[in-house]
């Protein structure tokens, strides 16, 4: 099975801040890379998929990069409503596997 | 708009069963993969398995933590996905998701829309 492994797993920021969250896979998955945010007590909602391209209707404070084993996201201008955990997830082969997440708070 | 609606959720003995729903709307529901993501309480994402289009025969794949005790179905006339779970253990307790696989004819990406959840605890 292929791991996921994010970095950090917590992050501190101010409001405006751009934070950098790192994805890294045990093996390369060429750019099958999915980024989602979940803020507490809601269900996950798609940010990035194939590493680099945003979902409909996301904006475009967030980015990401990467391919074959590291992967950032990226949150520019950090705005109250981006405190939220990130996760990363693979999709290239089963088992499709997350990455343990990254927990953005207000600093 | 896409909306997944799950359902079914609730207090289940160990070793007991359970049907999840989820009630699909807002696009062709044959074209798509559909997953199954849990989270027990307090800990991250943990995808639990698929089942492909209907280009490729609702074909299914699951994780091997759950693989031989549930089992992931589909009925297009009622648009609605279905997880059955037996021999429930007390490490299956978590909130259940299900979400779409973006498809096209050419390939799937990644999940792109998701349900609310519904609960599943697992306890005697």
């Amino acid at each position: 099975d292929i791991q996921m492994t994010q970095s950090p797993s917590s992050l501190s920021a101010s409001v405006g801040d751009r934070v950098t969250i790192t994805c890294r896979a045990s093996q390369g998955i060429s750019n099958y890379l999915a980024w989602f945010q979940q803020k507490p007590g809601k269900a996950p909602k798609s940010l990035i998929y194939d590493a680099s391209s945003l979902q409909s209707g996301v904006p475009s404070k967030f980015s990401g990069s990467g391919s074959g084993t590291d992967f950032t996201l990226t949150i520019s201008n950090l705005q109250p409503e981006d405190f939220a955990t990130y996760y990363c997830q693979h999709y290239n082969g089963y088992p499709l596997t997350f990455g343990g997440g990254t927990k953005v708070e207000i600093k | 708009e896409v909306q997944l609606v799950e359902s079914g959720g609730g207090l289940v003995q160990p070793g007991g069963s359970l049907r999840l729903s989820c009630a699909a709307s807002g696009f062709t529901f044959s074209d798509h993969y559909m997953d199954w993501v849990r989270q027990a309480p307090g800990k991250g994402l943990e995808w639990v398995g698929r089942t492909r289009n209907k280009a490729n025969s609702y074909t299914t794949e699951y994780a091997a933590s759950v693989k031989g005790r549930f089992t992931i179905s589909r009925d297009v006339s009622k648009k609605s996905l279905y997880l059955q779970m037996n021999s429930l253990r007390t490490e299956d307790t978590a909130v259940y998701y299900c979400a779409r696989v973006y498809c096209t004819p050419i390939r799937c990406y990644a999940s792109d829309s998701w349900g609310q959840g519904t609960l599943v605890t697992v306890s005697s």
